[in-house]
């Protein structure tokens, strides 16, 4: 089986600083997502990508950018921290054909002071 | 704008009992559905997948689709207190759909 494995686990930074998560699979899987969740609530699609250097927007990505250098690799950077912003950030590849089934790394919870 | 809206946000089930839950999209390209479940401070998992009309069964989990509606239901019949969850539904346009969008969730907790 494969694994996404999400760096840092925990970020906190200042308001307007630039921050960059990452994640990584071995499941060789071509699609790769970035999603925000806010107090356990549902997740929004910030960024995703169907290919290596491929860069799709979701609905939320304004104040993000995102980067896809290798296929198993997508890095997503908050390009101006908000006061006081708190949420998880979860990364996902997804399985080609059959279920296609997302699976999430165990994700990133970024608090800013 | 919500594409994905479930319903409801949030239900107490007695164990035992079943849990009935609800999700549409107001979307009419988007029409393949997931149903995901997410334990406290853990990941979503994926728990039924259903792209067809009609009903899917997997142990105590049945979900249904109804297309011309847009609208997927989940039910757990049996309900245990490690079904108490997030539970998310998911979709995606059926031809050539990469993007997943995802509902608000509605919260699962199965009392003793």
């Amino acid at each position: 089986g494969g694994i996404i494995t999400q760096t840092p686990k925990f970020l906190i930074g200042q308001e307007g600083q630039k921050l960059t998560l990452k994640c990584q699979q071995n499941f060789n899987h071509d699609t790769m997502y970035w999603y925000r969740q806010d107090s356990g609530k549902g997740l929004r699609l910030i960024y995703y990508s169907i290919t290596e250097n491929d860069l799709q927007k979701g609905d939320l990505s304004e104040g993000y950018d995102a980067s896809r250098e290798k296929k198993s690799s997508f890095s997503l950077t908050v390009t101006s921290a908000q006061k006081n912003e708190m949420a998880v950030f979860l990364c996902a590849s997804r399985s080609p054909g059959g279920q296609n089934t997302l699976y999430f790394g165990a994700g990133t919870r970024l608090s800013v002071l | 704008q919500q594409k994905v809206q479930q319903s409801p946000e949030s239900l107490i089930v007695p164990e035992g009992g079943m849990a009935s839950l609800n999700c549409t999209s107001s979307d009419r390209n988007v029409d393949y559905f997931w149903w995901y479940r997410q334990h406290s401070g853990k990941s979503p998992k994926m728990l039924m997948s259903i792209f067809s009309n009609g009903e899917k069964e997997e142990g105590r989990f049945t979900v249904h689709l109804n297309k011309a509606s847009l609208h997927t239901s989940l039910h757990i019949r049996d309900s245990q207190p490690s079904d108490s969850a997030l539970y998310l539904c998911a979709a995606s346009k059926s031809q050539g759909g990469r993007a997943l969008i995802f509902g608000t969730g509605t919260t699962v907790s199965v009392s003793p």
